[in-house]
């Protein structure tokens, strides 16, 4: 089964500090792996994303770490805002095929002030 | 440019009724996905439509369908609706790669 399991379930940290979320995949073909943020009565709207020919990708405070031999992959949020508060959702698909992409459960994250 | 625009936002309907919710995806884009979201089973891929053709479909029953028109515009149908029904419905446009999400339909099955 093509799963992608996302860790952990929640988070709390405080301001300032740095929030770190886990997903691993299984289906080798897998090429695109974003992370999607979402908040209360929204969508999910896209975060950053990587390819697997980099193995980390860095957007302002948010950065991707890619490990393709173990099939992993994290978000780390530097410096997390009470504003970074939402829920975070790991995906895997093909970047040609992305309209089916498979979904981590999400986490949800709480950024104390 | 605008987004991707879902209607209605809420729903509420009565188990066996059925639904149907529309999707008007960014200009351009072509594929159109489906996605159901609950609180235990996360966001699950219902079916992607592709330039008016059906092009990946995921484990739900034949009660739920969808459709793309010539404009790209899609909607998902949910026939003999039950209880377990009751979900948020996310629609999302793409060209490649990253997926361009509406803020969903509330379904309420009562």
């Amino acid at each position: 089964q093509q799963q992608v399991k996302q860790s952990p379930q929640s988070l709390i940290v405080q301001k300032g500090g740095i929030s770190i979320i886990n997903c691993a995949y299984e289906n080798t073909a897998f090429d695109y792996f974003p992370w999607y943020q979402q908040f209360p009565g929204k969508g999910p709207a896209l975060l950053i994303a990587i390819r697997p020919d980099v193995s980390e990708k860095k957007e302002g405070r948010f950065t991707i770490s890619f490990n393709k031999s173990a099939k992993q992959f994290s978000l780390h949020i530097m410096d997390s805002q009470p504003g970074d508060s939402a829920t975070y959702f790991c995906a895997a698909s093909m970047w040609t095929n992305a309209g089916k992409s498979t979904f981590g459960d999400g986490t949800t994250l709480t950024v104390k002030p | 440019k605008a987004g991707v625009t879902q209607t209605p936002r809420y729903l509420i309907k009565t188990r066996g009724q059925q639904v149907t919710l529309s999707c008007s995806p960014i200009s351009g884009h072509r594929s159109v996905s489906w996605y159901q979201q609950t609180p235990g089973q996360g966001l699950q891929f219902l079916f992607e439509y592709f330039s008016e053709t059906q092009r990946n479909k995921g484990n739900f029953p034949g009660r739920f369908s969808g459709r793309q028109f010539s404009n790209s515009r899609s909607e998902m149908n949910v026939s003999t609706l039950e209880l377990g029904d009751s979900a948020l419905y996310l629609c999302a446009s793409s060209l490649d790669g990253p997926l361009h999400f509406g803020n969903g339909t509330r379904l309420t099955v009562t």
